[in-house]
């Protein structure tokens, strides 16, 4: 069975950093590019950032280009999220996704979240 | 960007109805559209992938159509386990976007 597990979230002040995981299990990690997906309370969802199996290519929402980072280590089975400058407006749960292996992309596993909170 | 927008925002329904929701690409995005349903407090989950393709696992009562911009999902017959909120999302280009959801509630 597919488990995605994600760590890492808290409450920070205006500017910091985290750095959330994604513990995965029960497939082939390294033959799926992978996601973050982010969900502010009581909104919708929106797509963070993907990378591809081997990192090659990764992809970032406009607004947190240059100061989120996402990573993944094969050997550990387990994707990253670093994000620095933190805003209020990145207030919101944080889901790591499965993506595709080939073709279009599509989120056919999630985690339950790891819950972000920035403010003073 | 690609904007996705979905009607209605939400709607009231019986266990045993119909239940159509559209979802509507700023552009052409082919068939690269994904349907999710989320329950209060859960992950989404994947129903319907490329406009029309069933992910294995989800009843049949739950079908989608249409391509370039004009997307349906249809539950054909509603249940109770079916009262949640469904999203829309392109799959065409980054950044990749999703509509705003459409709220399924008891009548």
């Amino acid at each position: 069975e597919v488990h995605l597990v994600e760590s890492g979230g808290g409450l920070v002040q205006p500017g910091g950093s985290l750095r959330l995981s994604c513990a995965t299990s029960g497939f082939t990690f390294r033959t799926y590019w992978m996601s973050w997906v982010r969900q502010a309370p009581g909104k919708g969802l929106e797509w963070v950032a993907t990378i591809k199996q081997e990192g090659g290519e990764i992809y970032y929402v406009d607004s947190v280009k240059g100061r989120f980072t996402i990573s993944r280590d094969n050997a550990k089975n387990s994707l990253y999220l670093q994000m620095n400058g933190l805003r209020a407006e990145d207030s919101a749960l944080y889901y790591c996704a499965r993506d595709k292996i080939v073709g279009p992309t599509k989120f056919d596993s999630w985690g339950n979240g790891t819950l972000v909170t920035v403010s003073s | 960007d690609i904007q996705m927008t979905q009607s209605p925002s939400s709607l009231s329904a019986t266990v045993g109805d119909r239940v159509t929701i559209t979802c509507r690409a700023s552009q052409s995005i082919s068939n690269y559209l994904n349907w999710y349903q989320q329950k209060q407090g859960k992950a989404p989950k994947l129903l319907i992938y490329e406009a029309s393709s069933l992910q294995s696992g989800v009843p049949s009562r739950f079908s989608g159509s249409g391509s370039g911009t004009d997307f349906t999902l249809t539950i054909s017959s509603l249940q109770p386990e079916d009262f949640a909120t469904y999203f829309c999302q392109q799959s065409l280009r980054s950044p990749l976007t999703f509509g705003p959801g459409t709220k399924v509630e008891m009548k």
